[in-house]
């Protein structure tokens, strides 16, 4: 089976802009789950998607959007992007037994 | 708030050398428990998980835990480490019983394991 794929891979974007990253589920898992991951702060859990709905979200503010479409594959948006943004985004595909991660989204903010 | 500790931030060992991270977490109700190992430029992986049943669960790489429900820790244990073991490694929690879902995990912030050869 193929694994949890992200696009792009690394993302140069300047304070202001919008971003938008884009997550492929392994195949027959309808649930995603997206995460933050900072040298300071660590893993964060951003938001969980199921079956297009979003079915949990953490404690971030309002600029992280995501979406879920009907074929399981999910985005995420940060609008009006801040320094601290800066992270490596990861996509995790679930099942009931385990969530499995990709490789991630590098996203630098100048 | 839920949380997850490892009380480590960087171990460094011999190879031979036995392996023992602690993860502790704050909630009381039902969990699952997870760890999960980052090799250096790869994505994260799973290499054990808990939800019920015998307390002690072997993974991946001869890499074993052992849930304590009364500590409320999930030791992550290894007898011999190898020079590839070198490695970040995570514990995390879902903690199902307070909302959150399969695919909610708490994490803690990470255990950077290196092994001298």
């Amino acid at each position: 089976k193929a694994g949890v794929t992200q696009t792009p891979r690394y993302l140069i974007k300047t304070r202001g802009q919008q971003v938008t990253l884009s997550c492929s589920p392994i195949s027959g898992h309808r649930s995603v789950s997206w995460y933050q991951q900072t040298p300071g702060q660590g893993l964060q859990f951003l938001f969980e998607y199921f079956s297009e709905t979003q079915r949990n979200k953490g404690n971030f503010p309002g600029r992280f959007s995501g979406r879920q479409f009907s074929n399981s594959r999910s985005e995420m948006n940060v609008s009006t992007l801040e320094l601290g943004d800066s992270a490596l985004y990861l996509c995790a595909s679930g099942s009931k037994s385990a969530q499995y991660f990709g490789p991630g989204t590098r996203l630098t903010v100048l | 708030a839920q949380s997850v500790s490892q009380h480590n931030h960087h171990v460094i060992l011999s190879e031979a050398a036995s392996l023992e991270l602690g993860c502790n977490y704050s909630y009381g109700g039902t969990v699952n428990l997870f760890w999960y190992v980052q090799y250096p430029g790869q994505h994260l992986q799973l290499l054990l998980k808990y939800f019920s049943g015998d307390p002690l669960v072997k993974g991946i790489k001869g890499f074993e835990a052992e849930f304590i429900k009364s500590k409320f820790s999930f030791n992550l244990r290894k007898p011999s480490v190898q020079w590839s073991d070198t490695a970040e490694y995570f514990c995390a929690v879902n903690g199902i019983s307070y909302g959150g879902s399969q695919g909610n995990l708490i994490f803690g912030k990470g255990t950077k394991l290196s092994v001298k050869p």
